[in-house]
C-alpha cells in the first residue's frame, strides 16, 4: 500500500537552529500538507500546497515557515530559526485530487527544540 | 478557536460492546467530516467520512451519525476489538481543503 514517509522520525535541535523536515508523499498525488501536534493538544493544520505554491497557511505559519517541493518527489517544511514552542510532532498529508476527501498522513517527525 | 470539540477525553469499553465516540462542531460552513483512527508514533489513518448531506455512514464495525441541526457527529464501533484502541479524532473540512481537527479521544477496549 502506498504510504506517505517523513524523514527524520525525531530530530533534536537547539533554539534559533534552522530545521528542514522532509516528506516524500503518495506518488501519484497532487496536493500537500503540513500539520502540527503539539503534545496533549489537537493536530493544527500548518500549510497547504498545489501546484508549486501555497494554497492556503494558517496563522501558525509565519515568516519563520517555508516550504519546497525542490523535485518531483520531496516536499520540505523549513523552520528558519527554532523556538522552544516549535517543539511538536510534524505530520506531512497529501491527497491525490480535489475530490478526495481524506488525507494520507505520515508517521509524522518529532521535532525537540531544546 | 475551538471550531471542532471533543469533549470526552477518554473512554473506555468491554471488549464485544459498542463504543461510542463523540463530537461537536460550531462552524455550519463545513461540508465534510471525518473520523481518523492514531496510534501511538504513527500518523492519523483515516477511517471513515460522512457528507453533510447525509446523516448516516456505515463502513462495516463503523457508523458515524451526523446531526446538522445539533452540529454533533457520533462514531460507533461495534462490536469493539482490542485492535480499536486507538486515540480517535474527528476532523471536519470545507471545500476539500484543509482538515480542522478535534482534540482526539483515546479509546481503550477492555478484554
Amino acid at each position: 500500500e502506498p504510504e506517505v514517509t517523513q524523514t527524520p522520525s525525531h530530530q533534536v535541535t537547539q533554539m534559533g537552529q534552522e530545521v528542514i523536515l522532509r516528506c516524500v508523499p503518495i506518488s501519484n498525488h497532487l496536493y500537500f500538507y503540513w500539520y502540527r501536534q503539539i503534545l496533549g493538544q489537537k493536530v493544527e493544520f500548518l500549510v497547504s500546497f498545489y501546484n508549486n505554491e501555497i494554497s492556503e497557511k494558517s496563522e501558525i505559519f509565519d515568516d519563520q515557515f517555508s516550504v519546497e517541493r525542490p523535485d518531483g518527489s520531496n516536499f520540505t517544511l523549513k523552520i528558519r530559526s527554532t523556538k522552544l514552542e516549535d517543539s511538536a510532532m510534524y505530520f506531512c498529508a497529501s491527497r491525490e485530487r480535489q475530490g478526495e476527501i481524506w488525507a494520507f498522513f505520515g508517521q509524522g517527525t518529532r521535532l525537540t527544540v531544546v | 478557536d475551538q471550531q471542532v470539540k471533543q469533549n470526552s477525553p477518554s473512554l473506555s469499553v468491554q471488549e464485544g460492546r459498542i463504543s461510542i465516540l463523540n463530537c461537536d462542531y460550531t462552524n455550519s460552513m463545513f461540508d465534510y467530516f471525518l473520523w481518523y483512527k492514531k496510534y501511538p508514533a504513527e500518523g492519523p489513518t483515516f477511517l471513515i467520512s460522512i457528507s453533510s448531506i447525509k446523516d448516516k455512514n456505515e463502513d462495516g464495525r463503523f457508523t458515524v451519525f451526523l446531526n446538522k441541526s445539533a452540529k454533533h457527529l457520533s462514531l460507533h464501533i461495534v462490536p469493539s476489538q482490542p485492535g480499536d484502541s486507538a486515540v480517535y479524532f474527528c476532523a471536519a473540512s470545507f471545500g476539500n481543503e484543509k482538515l480542522t481537527f478535534g482534540t482526539g479521544t483515546r479509546l481503550t477496549i477492555i478484554p
